[in-house]
């Protein structure tokens, strides 16, 4: 089946103790990025990756890191989270930015306490 | 700056009363407009692309149409299934065409 998955789908965490939230897709997709969901703010990019080893900042990149060292895994890396980053996490996948018909992971709940 | 307006925020509807969700944009060139919908603690759930003004695309009881400035996606004789959040995104025609900019959503509620 193909699928973007994330892990963990839940989690609670204290101010500064850094954590990874994972995502992989299974479609071969070249495009992957991250996404935060905040109430009445719509979705907002994090990062994006266009391929292995190949990544950008989205409109709200502080805060977090990403790395694309294998096409199918696209981690997303807060370093010391902070409570303004709690929010719901979601990871996408596409084809490539030119079909960039994405494809979402299931979402993380992240609350920084 | 890319923006993308949905209204309403939130509709109504009884089962079996069309409807029609907008989408207004404003972006530098457009590569591509998406919609997508959205169940409750789930991920967006891809729907449509659609590329240029006069384009439309079709499934089971959505249609999305497309002008120079906004997007319309009506339903047709709705069912309570169709209960969701509606996203539209854009997509820019820049130079890196890199990002989708998401609207905040119509939440459609069809009631029984």
């Amino acid at each position: 089946e193909a699928q973007v998955t994330q892990n963990p789908r839940y989690l609670i965490t204290v101010t500064g103790k850094k954590l990874t939230v994972t995502c992989s897709q299974n479609m071969n997709h070249e495009y992957m990025s991250w996404y935060r969901q905040d109430p009445g703010l719509g979705l907002r990019q994090i990062y994006y990756s266009m391929n292995v080893e190949v990544t950008d900042k989205g409109d709200v990149p502080e805060g977090y890191k990403v790395s694309r060292k294998e096409k199918r895994n696209f981690p997303l890396i807060l370093e010391s989270p902070s409570p303004n980053q709690t929010s719901l996490y979601f990871c996408a996948s596409s084809t490539s930015v030119l079909h960039n018909e994405q494809f979402f992971g299931p979402g993380t709940r992240l609350t920084v306490l | 700056e890319d923006q993308v307006t949905q209204s309403p925020e939130a509709l109504r509807l009884q089962e079996g009363e069309s409807s029609s969700l907008n989408c207004s944009y404003t972006v530098s060139g457009l590569r591509g407009l998406f919609w997508y919908r959205q169940d409750p603690g789930k991920g967006p759930e891809f729907l449509f692309t659609l590329y240029s003004a006069g384009e439309e695309k079709e499934k089971e009881r959505l249609k999305a149409t497309l002008t120079k400035k906004e997007s319309f996606l009506h339903i047709t004789a709705p069912k309570p299934e169709d209960s969701a959040t509606y996203l539209c995104a854009v997509q820019a025609d820049s130079g890196s065409a890199r990002q989708l900019t998401f609207g905040s959503g119509t939440q459609l509620t069809v009631l029984p």
